[in-house]
């Protein structure tokens, strides 16, 4: 089974902390995703990553930025919580080759900024 | 930014009924539609998707409904069982393998015992 695993399932954070939202795949995917999840707002993009070393703004990147330094690791980090970033965000991936392979989810990060 | 527009928001059905959710799209070069499942506490699942070749496809009690002139697909969940209560978000995207995923803003589906 594919296993997309986000270490900290519940943070709480302090308003200018810089946090580190850390996810990690097993299935050798090409592709990882964070996204974030709010009421009504659906799930957003923030940034995809192709492939290592590489990254792409989603639709929501600001305050966020992104690290790819292993294939099976990609990691999110508000360089300054704001209270605002209180959310739940998930990370994802799938293998590269076509948008209809299937995108796994990882089972999300609670995070609170106080 | 693409939309897809997903309707309603919320729905209550009783057990053994039919639960429908539709969602709409404008980007005519959209061509993979999947629909996801989040259960409390997990992330989403890919529960079943179509490609704009076919106007149905069904999985067990999962079918998606597509029209394609009219840019809209549904999803409908026959016999529905309290087990299927669950967060349901439809998406879409080309299939190029560098596009990603557009998604509805979700339906909080409780089916009632």
């Amino acid at each position: 089974d594919v296993k997309v695993t986000q270490s900290s399932r519940y943070l709480v954070k302090r308003t200018g902390e810089k946090v580190f939202l850390e996810c990690v795949q097993d299935m050798d995917h090409e592709n990882m995703f964070w996204y974030r999840q709010d009421p009504g707002l659906g799930l957003r993009l923030i940034y995809f990553s192709y492939d290592v070393k590489m990254k792409e703004k989603g639709d929501i990147p600001e305050g966020y930025s992104v690290s790819r330094e292993k294939k099976e690791r990609f990691s999110l980090i508000l360089e300054s919580a704001s209270t605002n970033q209180t959310s739940m965000y998930l990370c994802a991936s799938r293998t590269q080759g076509s948008t209809g392979n299937t995108i796994y989810f990882g089972e999300g990060s609670w995070l609170t900024v106080v | 930014q693409q939309q897809v527009k997903q309707s309603p928001q919320s729905l209550i059905v009783q057990k053994g009924g039919i639960s429908i959710i539709n969602c709409a799209y404008e980007n005519t070069a959209f061509d993979y539609f999947p629909w996801y499942q989040q259960f409390p506490g997990k992330g989403p699942a890919l529960l079943i998707a179509i490609r704009p070749d076919v106007s149905e496809k069904k999985e067990g009690r999962f079918t998606i409904s597509f029209n394609k002139s009219a840019k809209q697909f549904s999803l409908h969940i026959m016999d529905s069982q309290p087990g299927d209560s669950a967060t349901y978000f439809c998406a879409a995207s080309t299939v190029s393998g560098y596009s990603t995923l557009t998604f509805g803003k979700g339906t909080m589906l409780l089916v009632s015992p």
